[in-house]
């Protein structure tokens, strides 16, 4: 059974780092052709995808948002971890993850619950 | 990379057929049959509907339907049904190797 979860503060104050950790379990990143992405939502907006890592460590990022994000993953710990600088009250949304796998495609299957993100002096 | 393009709303009665656009450009929905579609209930996270243009995962209902021409995909429900009420969102991938989704369209059963 494919799980995945965000963990990660729920309160950031705007120019600061936010981090968040993706914790899987069902499957290793260490597969050929996994690939777990970030993908998040304003309150009452689209979804907007931000940045994937493949289980061979290629790092994709939105090209919008390129220079604040960094993505990595700790396979021993069945984990990727996203950070962005430089947060504004903009970056205020429901932050997922979520597991890709086979196709090039955003052939996103597997989702974790959201963690609410809220950038607030 | 600017967002897929989608209606903002579209509604049908119980049990007729609906449709909903999604355009981009030739460096994403039209350059790669890499296009997905997304349900999302409220406070919940999205439920892939159809990937790689057509193709449904297991346990999604034949009512959804996925197409594509040119720089346009379409997701096409079929029998409607209240549980249907939601928002849908496209996705494809693009030139630049990354995802881009689509402004999202709710889907009002009437």
């Amino acid at each position: 059974q494919v799980t995945l979860k965000e963990s990660g503060p729920a309160l950031v104050k705007p120019t600061q780092t936010l981090t968040l950790t993706c914790t899987f379990s069902g499957f290793s990143l260490t597969t050929i052709g996994m690939r777990v992405s970030w993908i998040r939502q304003p309150p009452g907006k689209a979804l907007e995808w931000l940045a994937r890592i493949d289980w061979d460590d290629d790092k994709f990022y939105s090209t919008s948002l390129k220079t604040r994000l960094t993505i990595s993953k700790d396979t021993s710990k069945n984990q990727v971890v996203l950070t962005m600088t430089n947060m504004d009250p903009v970056d205020t949304a429901t932050y997922y993850c979520a597991r890709s796998s086979g196709s090039s495609g955003p052939l996103f299957l597997y989702w974790g619950q959201g963690t609410l993100v809220t950038v607030s002096s | 990379q600017s967002a897929l393009t989608q209606p903002a709303s579209v509604s049908g009665s119980p049990g007729q057929s609906i449709t909903i656009s999604c355009t981009g450009t030739s460096s994403d929905v039209g350059g790669y049959k890499y296009v997905s579609w997304f349900q999302q209930h409220p406070g919940k996270a999205p439920k892939l509907m159809i990937h790689d243009v057509d193709n449904r995962p297991s346990g999604v209902s034949n009512r959804f339907s996925g197409s594509k021409s040119g720089n346009t995909a379409s997701l096409t429900i079929s029998g409607l049904q209240a549980e249907d009420e939601a928002d849908y969102y496209c996705s494809s991938y693009t030139s630049s190797s990354t995802y881009v989704f689509g402004t999202g369209t709710k889907v009002t059963v009437l």
